[in-house]
């Protein structure tokens, strides 16, 4: 079992160019959420997702972040017009609920 | 944030010691998860918790539903220890989202 899987590991975006990131959940995993590690806000959650539909994205900023689970082997979150302050280490999470929560690696995104 | 407060901040200790951690919750925490994350980034898990105590070689967890409280003992601290811990609470309310503390950083000298 290779865990959970995201690419890329690091990211450098220009100030208004679209960043797209991938999610692979643990094989059997029906749960898939995402989360956003700053140093100034910690760990946040952003959105979550079981049997691939929506679930909760209270955590997403309304404009220009958006989400998708097309199929159960992936999801991605995808930031349009990327800001400074977007800058961060985005994690993804799998798990059979209501059980543990198992993190990937997680992407280090930074916006110039 | 404020929901979950983790303390203390940081700690420093003597390897072969014994040390505690704590969160306390301001929201109806139904289950409680406790995390390593080492110098790499990689958040691993070490506990899930219903109300109740967990043990795992060096370490124990407890969590209080009712008091609104979860700690981690670590007991004969190893420099593999060393990592920020991060408690994290799941609402029942809230489905199965996570609330994170701010973490612990603690270090294990020789």
């Amino acid at each position: 079992n290779a865990g959970v899987i995201q690419t890329p590991r690091h990211k450098v975006t220009g100030k208004g160019q679209e960043a797209t990131l991938w999610c692979e959940p643990i094989s059997g995993h029906s749960a898939v959420f995402w989360y956003r590690q700053t140093i100034v806000q910690g760990l946040e959650f952003l959105t979550y997702f079981r049997n691939q539909a929506p679930i909760d994205d209270s955590g997403m900023p309304k404009e220009r972040f958006s989400a998708q689970m097309p199929n159960q082997s992936h999801s991605t979150l995808k930031i349009q017009s990327t800001q400074p302050q977007d800058s961060a280490v985005y994690l993804c999470a799998s798990s059979l609920p209501p059980y543990e929560q198992y993190f990937g690696p997680g992407t280090r995104l930074t916006v110039l | 944030g404020d929901k979950v407060k983790q303390s203390p901040s940081a700690l420093s200790l003597q390897e072969g010691t014994n040390s505690a951690l704590r969160c306390n919750f301001s929201i109806a925490a139904t289950t409680v998860q406790w995390f390593l994350q080492n110098p790499r980034g990689s958040l691993m898990n070490l506990f899930y918790l219903v109300p109740g105590t967990k043990e795992n070689g060096r370490l124990k967890s407890a969590f209080d539903s009712k008091e609104s409280y979860s700690t981690l003992h670590i007991r004969d601290a190893q420099l593999e220890d060393s990592g920020t811990y991060f408690c994290a609470a799941e609402a029942g309310s809230a489905g199965n989202k996570l609330t994170f503390g701010i973490g612990t950083r603690v270090l294990v000298r020789p």
